[in-house]
């Protein structure tokens, strides 16, 4: 899998919305930007995927940009549930037809101020 | 909102002993998978499994490792000798297959906190 890398930490204040960068240069055209988080004490929870478009979901935006090298998730309004480990993760399409293992990296660290 | 549950939340054992961690999957998913996270280390993928045989293992599988999924439901870790290294949380997760879209995303348990002493 293709290499992401990430901010180690990050803080927001609650309720303002929060961008969470991560970089992916060497992207391949088949490869899915994939976004988890892990809460304090918790297993990592599915948040958000995209491929070429921008994707919105329940929980957050994904906004991918035009050459793929980099994306952003957007939560819209920090809460204080927010707070955990947010993971970019990208994942090759066709790769295994559905049974993959996801490669985990550090991830950055969401702090909210309330 | 279905999910996927683990037992036992905690597990302590003594080093040499025996553990099966049990996981019960969400009950149409087809790939089934187990990862552990070393306390404030990364995540790390161990093995995944599809029609009733492992697809992909990591390094760290070996052949202390072995899973099953005895029936319908449930799908099993069984570490056959512990040692302090083995030490962790471990997580199992479950995706399923649609068909039209590529939507793989994989659905944590809560995990088990494995403690050898």
């Amino acid at each position: 899998d293709a290499k992401t890398t990430q901010p180690n930490s990050m803080e927001s204040n609650e309720e303002e919305p929060v961008h969470l960068p991560c970089n992916h240069s060497t992207i391949s055209g088949t490869d899915y930007i994939h976004w988890y988080r892990q809460l304090p004490s918790q297993g990592p929870e599915y948040v958000i995927h995209g491929l070429t478009s921008n994707v919105n979901n329940r929980m957050a935006s994904l906004a991918i940009a035009e050459d793929r090298k980099s994306s952003t998730l957007i939560l819209h309004r920090a809460t204080l549930r927010d707070a955990a480990v947010y993971y970019c993760i990208l994942r090759d399409a066709y790769s295994g037809a559905g049974s993959y293992q996801l490669t985990f990296g550090k991830g950055t660290k969401l702090s909210v101020i309330p | 909102e279905p999910e996927v549950t683990q037992t036992p939340s905690h597990q302590v054992t003594q080093m040499g002993q025996e553990v099966i961690l049990r996981c019960v999957p969400i009950s149409n998913h087809l790939y089934f998978y187990w990862y552990r996270q070393i306390l404030g280390q990364k995540v790390e993928f161990l093995v995944s499994f599809y029609n009733n045989e492992i697809s992909e293992k990591s390094e760290i599988f070996d052949d202390q490792f072995s899973v099953e999924r005895p029936d319908g439901s449930n799908f099993t870790l069984k570490i056959r000798s512990t040692k302090l290294e083995d030490s962790a949380m471990y997580f199992c997760a479950s995706s399923s297959k649609e068909v039209a879209e590529s939507s793989y995303e994989q659905y944590f348990g809560p995990g088990t906190r494995l403690t050898v002493t």
